[in-house]
C-alpha cells in the first residue's frame, strides 16, 4: 500500500540548533514533493517545493533534500528560532492529471529559547 | 486582501442537518480544492474543480457536494450531518492543475462540529 511517513513524534530543540525533519514515502513515484507549514488553528503553508531529478534545495534558513532511491525527504531548518515551531507537512505530488496532492500527518516542531 | 478565504469559521450543527461552506479566491487562479483535516491531522483532498470544472472526486459519500458557480468560487454542501463529519475543512486553489508552478494556497479552514 502507500504510504507517506513523516515523525509522529514532536521534534524539540534548542533555539540556534538545526532542525531535520524526515519524510519517508513508499510504492509512489511522486513527480515532485513539497514542504508545508501549518501553525494551529490556520491552514497550511507552501515553503519549499523540489522535483524529482532535483538533490537539494534551498531557500534562507530552510534546505530540502530529496533521494528517490531511498524514497526520502529531508527538511532542515538552520539556526532555528521559536518562531519556527509549528507542524511541518510534506507532500507529494502524484504523476496525474489533477495535481493531486498527498499529504504526511507532520512533524510537530518546537524550539525552546 | 486575503488570498483564499472560507466561511464561516467555525461551524457548529445537529445531525441530520444540511450545511454549506464557502470558499473564495482572488489570486486569479483556475484550480480550487477541498480538503478534509481529520483529528489525527491527515490533510486529504477531496474534490478539485478545475474552471468549473470537477476534476478530481475522491471516495467521498454523496452527501458531500462541491458547486463552482465561477473559478473564484468553490463551495461545499453537506447533507444530513453525520459525527464523523466533524473535521476541519480546508479550501485550496492553485494557479494551474498540473505543472511545476503548482503550489497550492489554503484558506483558514472551517472547523465543523456536528453534535
Amino acid at each position: 500500500s502507500q504510504k507517506i511517513e513523516q515523525n509522529s513524534e514532536a521534534l524539540n530543540i534548542q533555539e540556534g540548533k538545526t532542525a531535520t525533519l524526515t519524510c519517508n514515502y513508499t510504492n509512489y513515484s511522486p513527480a515532485y514533493l513539497q514542504w508545508y507549514r501549518q501553525d494551529p488553528g490556520r491552514g497550511p503553508v507552501f515553503l519549499l517545493l523540489i522535483r524529482e531529478n532535483e538533490k537539494e534545495k534551498r531557500k534562507e534558513r530552510l534546505k530540502v533534500t530529496f533521494d528517490t532511491t531511498l524514497k526520502q525527504s529531508l527538511f532542515h531548518i538552520t539556526a532555528s528560532q521559536p518562531a519556527d515551531s509549528a507542524t511541518y507537512l510534506c507532500a507529494l505530488v502524484k504523476r496525474e492529471y489533477g495535481n493531486k496532492l498527498v499529504f504526511g500527518a507532520g512533524t510537530i516542531l518546537r524550539v525552546k529559547s | 486582501d486575503t488570498a483564499v478565504s472560507q466561511t464561516p469559521k467555525y461551524l457548529v450543527t445537529q445531525m441530520g442537518n444540511d450545511k454549506s461552506i464557502k470558499c473564495e479566491q482572488n489570486l486569479g487562479h483556475d484550480t480550487m480544492y477541498w480538503y478534509k483535516q481529520d483529528s489525527k491531522k491527515f490533510l486529504k483532498i477531496m474534490f478539485s474543480y478545475n474552471n468549473k470544472e470537477l476534476i478530481i472526486n475522491e471516495t467521498v459519500p454523496n452527501r458531500f457536494s462541491p458547486k463552482s458557480p465561477d473559478k473564484a468560487h468553490l463551495n461545499l454542501h453537506i447533507n444530513s450531518l453525520e459525527l464523523g463529519d466533524s473535521a476541519v475543512y480546508f479550501c485550496a486553489s492553485s494557479q494551474v492543475s498540473y505543472g511545476p508552478t503548482d503550489t497550492q494556497y489554503f484558506g483558514p479552514g472551517t472547523r465543523l462540529t456536528v453534535l
